[in-house]
């Protein structure tokens, strides 16, 4: 168990429609980042939140947000969902940005239909 | 550019075969860490082992290797007498500022 919370495991819904992936870090990690997981793509980052703040920003679409809350969860906003939106998506978590192993939740497995 | 190259897309081999999984790396960045993780069947991400820029010592952990070499930008891991529950998918990948995977590698080890 890496510690890294994410819920749901899984979420099937329609095209068109908003979803909310949500994230709680180990305990003590300030950082969190967002990546998705597609059979076309491969594993890439989406972005990273620091303390609170937006620190890094990958392949992340423009109907894609998230944010972290003052207890340190972190939201993905997944918004005008399209069939390719179709993918796992994983949250990582880590003490300190730039040299702690990134600790990976189970991942929530998105179906758009 | 940042990018990791894992060029072996499948490897088979039989139990207690000795097996390499290459990952060459590109960046132009003098600090950075490069990682590996398994990705079981199951799909949850295992973390196997970080490396800074800075430490090139070879690592060997159990039945695990690495190899680090910056002159070849090469970082690559070594399963030695592998086994059935080493089947998995490997990634390697560059951290600095978020992590850059490789495509993976799958590993399927047969009795």
């Amino acid at each position: 168990d890496s510690g890294v919370t994410q819920t749901p495991k899984h979420l099937i819904t329609a095209t068109g429609q908003r979803v909310t992936l949500r994230c709680s870090p180990r305990s003590g990690d300030l950082s969190v980042y967002w990546y998705q997981q597609s059979l076309d793509q491969g594993l890439q980052f989406l972005i990273q939140y620091y303390n609170g703040e937006e620190r890094a920003k990958g392949n992340i679409l423009e109907r894609f947000s998230a944010q972290q809350f003052p207890d340190l969860h972190s939201e993905l906003n997944l918004s005008s969902l399209e069939l390719g939106d179709s993918a796992l998506y994983f949250c990582a978590s880590s003490a300190d940005p730039f040299t702690e192993e990134a600790f990976f939740g189970q991942g929530t497995r998105l179906t758009v239909v | 550019a940042q990018k990791v190259t894992q060029a072996q897309t499948e490897i088979s081999v039989v139990e207690k075969e000795d097996v390499t999984l290459d990952c060459v790396y590109e960046t132009r960045d003098t600090t950075y860490y490069l990682f590996w993780y398994k990705q079981p069947p199951s799909g949850e991400l295992v973390f196997l082992i970080r490396r800074n820029s800075f430490d090139e010592q070879n690592e060997i952990s159990g039945r695990y290797s690495w190899n680090f070499q910056k002159s070849t930008s090469s970082f690559n891991f070594t399963i030695t007498a592998s086994q059935v529950v080493d089947s998995a998918v490997y990634f390697c990948a560059l951290s600095l500022l978020g992590m850059r995977f490789g495509a993976g590698t799958r590993l399927t080890v047969k009795p």
